[in-house]
């Protein structure tokens, strides 16, 4: 099955860090990326949609200017936590999908925690 | 608006047969999944349903109706390695953003 390969798996870090999470599709090509952040006990909550080579499209609330997406290749998006703060520890998931009908594909998620 | 219902929480024996509910109200549809989701990991992928009808694979089984805008897993001779969440999501028309419930934990008790 299709393999998204998402690192670091867990982050601790100072507050004011900036943080970069990777999230690779190591056996097909993700046209499309999508990245969830979620809460203990919550749903996933969509924060942004990537296609490659494009700018990517911030749900509303999600400051584009703190969470940093790239996309710059079919099988490579970045997400980047600027200026991390306490408030932004979650559980960040990344997931691509290659088109048409075929489901997402979840990376194994990253675990930010911010002192 | 966008809004996917499904029950909060499910105790079941194992062996036993349960099913999850889902209904959704949204703008727009082109698919159902469903995903199962451990605690502490990220969902796995278990179904989709985009025409009406029951979908089967293995112990699991999906079930659609658009008109009802209604669906459910239905889960066969539980496991104890069944109990996780189940997050019932539609995709939405064009673009493949996909709206997700908030979840279904399912507790399966020997």
């Amino acid at each position: 099955g299709a393999v998204v390969s998402q690192h670091p798996s867990r982050v601790i870090c100072k507050s004011g860090t900036s943080v970069k999470i990777e999230c690779r599709s190591l056996d097909f090509q993700a046209t499309t990326m999508f990245w969830y952040r979620q809460f203990p006990k919550q749903s996933l909550m969509l924060m942004a949609t990537s296609n490659e080579g494009s700018k990517a499209t911030y749900e509303q609330g999600v400051e584009k200017d703190k969470f940093l997406i790239n996309h710059a290749s079919l099988t490579l998006s970045t997400l980047t936590v600027t200026s991390a703060h306490p408030e932004d520890s979650s559980f960040y998931i990344c997931s691509g999908i290659q088109g048409g009908d075929q489901p997402q594909h979840f990376g194994d998620g990253t675990r930010l925690s911010i002192l | 608006g966008q809004n996917i219902d499904q029950p909060t929480e499910m105790t079941a024996t194992e062996g036993a047969i349960v099913q999850i509910n889902c209904t959704y109200q949204t703008s727009g549809f082109n698919g159902l999944f469903w995903y199962q989701q451990h605690a502490g990991e990220a969902p796995t992928f278990l179904s989709y349903n985009v025409l009406d009808g029951l979908e089967e694979k293995g112990r699991f089984s999906s079930f659609l109706s658009r008109s009802k805008g209604y669906s459910y897993l239905l889960l066969k001779e539980l496991q104890m390695k069944d109990s996780a969440s189940y997050l019932c999501a539609v995709r939405d028309t064009g673009g493949f953003k996909t709206i997700f419930g908030a979840g279904t934990r399912l507790f399966v008790k020997a």
